[in-house]
């Protein structure tokens, strides 16, 4: 079946980075664009970062853009968020997500906390 | 930027009821190729968003025909015909053009 397990997060000083991974089974992820969504504590969903099946095209949102950097590796399975100069408004559950309009299946997701 | 404005953001339902939850955009959700990319997510307490419907009225493998999905343009409704308890939860609209979501909407049990 389908699944992504996300994976990196952790508690981080703010002005530091972190490199979140999503490992993806159960369908061909090369074919496929994929997001990451964050959530934090108590929050709404909101939209991080989309990129292409290929890598193609990236992009994001307005509050992570210039910090955050979305990857993938098609010949891993896996899509990256490299996250720097990270702000404590970044504290949340990341997720990722399948397909550029599909949001389906979505992980578990990995929580980063941004504190000193 | 489209806005998704869900409403109400809190739906107390009795157990067996309908309820219903609305979603508006700020601007037309049809897009070039003519489809309507407006899905529905449930979000129960402690676990990751579950899609119920896309492109406004499809429902996804396994979710209960209790569930519903309709609308057209900016006007978009969720209805669950006889809510169950494990229908508690949060529930998000979301357009999938620009992507943005809905403030979500949490159901309870009266």
């Amino acid at each position: 079946q389908v699944q992504l397990v996300e994976s990196g997060g952790g508690v981080v000083q703010p002005g530091g980075s972190l490199r979140l991974s999503c490992a993806a089974s159960g369908f061909t992820f090369s074919t496929y664009g994929m997001h990451w969504v964050r959530q934090a504590p108590g929050k709404g969903l909101e939209w991080v970062a989309f990129i292409r099946y290929n890598g193609s095209s990236k992009y994001y949102a307005d509050s992570v853009k210039g910090r955050f950097t979305i990857s993938r590796d098609n010949s891993k399975n896996t899509l990256y968020l490299q996250m720097n100069s990270l702000r404590t408004e970044d504290t949340a559950v990341y997720y990722c997500a399948k397909g550029r309009s599909d949001f389906d299946p979505w992980g578990q997701g990995t929580l980063v906390t941004v504190s000193s | 930027d489209v806005v998704m404005t869900q409403s109400p953001l809190s739906l107390p339902v009795t157990l067996g009821q309908p309820a219903s939850i609305s979603c508006r955009s700020s601007q037309s959700l049809v897009y070039s190729d003519g489809n309507t990319y407006l899905n529905w997510f449930q979000q129960r307490p402690g676990q990751s968003p579950r899609r119920l419907i896309y492109k406004v009225s499809n429902r996804d493998s396994g979710v209960p025909d209790r569930f519903s999905g309709s609308g057209s343009g900016t006007d978009f409704t969720l209805k669950i015909s006889r809510v169950e308890a494990e229908d508690v939860g949060i529930y998000y609209c979301m357009q999938g053009t620009s992507i943005t979501f809905g403030q979500g909407t949490r159901l309870e049990i009266k």
